[in-house]
């Protein structure tokens, strides 16, 4: 089993639509990290987190860690949100390692 | 634009060479990443380093060294390359909270090892 799963591995959406990715991760991890690749090769680093819920204009993401659970939502998708998403799960403490998703592909259409 | 700059954008070398990349982390950063993408494998984590002191290894081949030097730079030395080795390498910084802080990547360096 794979430390951090994503689903799904592809989504394709029409401009305007709620989009959810869906993170699951192992026992251990303390924190995620939520990043945004574009086709040009380019990251960006969206969201850090390690309880609750944070947002930044239409990007919301939440994490339950009872669940080991992470969901990255997009309101109200434009063609320009079209990237890979990646989420990445933090093995804290001395290990201090990022362990990758293998990243959801978006495709937002006009 | 993120304030990490690698160089070079590109590399093309054969196999057998050694190449060196270099990374420039966000003003203040004191924590240099370092990852490799390939198709086959994602993302990966390959070493950190933390005000000159190497902080955590990844999946770092030996025939790959990387260093912090002084001023804070980085690179990443790869030697004996192989086909296999081609991928985007990318360099990322963050401030002293380490990963509990935001991370701000470089464009990444695209090396194709013929």
């Amino acid at each position: 089993k794979n430390e951090v799963e994503q689903s799904p591995q592809n989504l394709t959406a029409q401009e305007g639509e709620f989009i959810t990715i869906n993170c699951s991760y192992s026992v251990g991890i303390s924190a995620l990290h939520w990043l945004q690749q574009h086709p040009g090769g380019g990251i960006v680093s969206l969201f850090m987190l390690s309880s609750g819920k944070k947002k930044h204009g239409r990007l919301i993401a939440t994490i339950n860690i009872q669940e080991k659970h992470s969901s990255l939502h997009i309101t109200a998708s434009h063609p320009r949100d079209s990237a890979v998403y990646i989420c990445a799960g933090l093995y804290g403490g001395a290990t201090n390692k990022l362990i990758f998703g293998t990243g959801t592909l978006l495709a937002v259409q006009p | 634009d993120s304030g990490v700059t690698q160089t070079p954008k590109h590399l093309i070398t054969a196999t057998g060479q050694r190449v060196t990349l270099r990374c420039s982390p966000r003003s203040g950063d004191l924590s240099v990443y370092w990852y490799q993408q390939s198709l086959d494998q994602g993302l990966q984590f390959l070493i950190q380093y933390y005000n000159g002191e190497e902080r955590a290894k990844g999946n770092i081949l030996e025939r790959f060294s990387a260093q912090q030097f002084p001023d804070l730079h980085s690179e990443l030395n790869l030697s004996s390359l192989e086909l296999g080795d081609s991928a985007l390498y990318f360099c990322a910084s963050s401030g002293h909270q380490g990963y509990y802080s935001p991370l701000h990547f470089g464009n990444g360096t695209r090396l194709t090892v013929t």
